[in-house]
């Protein structure tokens, strides 16, 4: 079935990078979109950025984009985000989700199951 | 960035009942708005995109309208799973962001 699976929990030191993965199953990968998405406890869903994974083109929101990198993997159908120079308020839980038939419909209707990031000294 | 505001923030209602949720946006968005549904502990839910296309599998009590700066989440006849919290997202251009969510509790 068609699925996205993120890789284990984190725990950081401010001030370091943390490098979430997200694999990609069941669909054809080089056709789809992939947004990341992070939720603080108890918070609303802050997006993160995006990559339409064909051309390998990635866009963030203006408060990340000096510190976010989104990037993928053809051979291992994995998308990666990357976020340096972490602090406390980057503790949350951070999401993968795809827009699979490559339609441009702008449809994120596969879900990763969640990374929990904790940045704590 | 484009912004997005949701009303209202907090609904209190009963099974049954038709639920409207409005999404405001800061600049005109053509019909590029897509609606979620989340759970506590859950990845959120794609309910409808492109403003007003039901997801495949979601039930049909669930429709979208809108165009430009306005759009409406409505729930023709609440049920007990519905209770949750929707968030709406505009897709427009390169740049995404979501509303800060309504959440939708019982009465």
């Amino acid at each position: 079935q068609m699925q996205l699976v993120q890789s284990g929990p984190e725990v950081k030191k401010p001030g370091t990078s943390v490098k979430v993965s997200c694999k990609a199953s069941g669909f054809t990968f080089s056709t789809s979109a992939v947004q990341w998405v992070r939720q603080a406890r108890g918070q609303r869903l802050e997006w993160i950025g995006w990559i339409v994974v064909g051309s390998g083109n990635a866009n963030c929101a203006q408060k990340f984009h000096e510190r976010v990198t989104v990037t993928r993997d053809m051979s291992t159908s994995t998308v990666y985000m990357e976020m340096s120079s972490l602090t406390s308020e980057d503790t949350a839980v951070y999401y993968c989700a795809a827009e699979w038939d490559g339609s441009g419909s702008y449809a994120f209707d596969i879900w990763g199951q969640g990374t929990m990031v904790t940045v704590s000294s | 960035d484009i912004q997005l505001t949701q009303s209202p923030s907090f609904l209190s209602a009963s099974v049954g009942d038709r639920v409207t949720i409005t999404c405001r946006a800061s600049h005109g968005i053509s019909s590029f708005l897509a609606w979620y549904q989340q759970k506590p502990g859950r990845a959120p839910k794609l309910l409808i995109y492109g403003a007003s296309a039901l997801q495949s599998g979601v039930p049909s009590r669930f429709s979208g309208s809108g165009s430009g700066t306005e759009f409406t989440l409505t729930i023709s006849s609440l049920q007990p799973e519905d209770f949750a919290t929707y968030y709406c997202q505009q897709l427009d251009g390169y740049i995404f962001t979501f509303g800060p969510g309504t959440k939708v509790d019982i009465k």
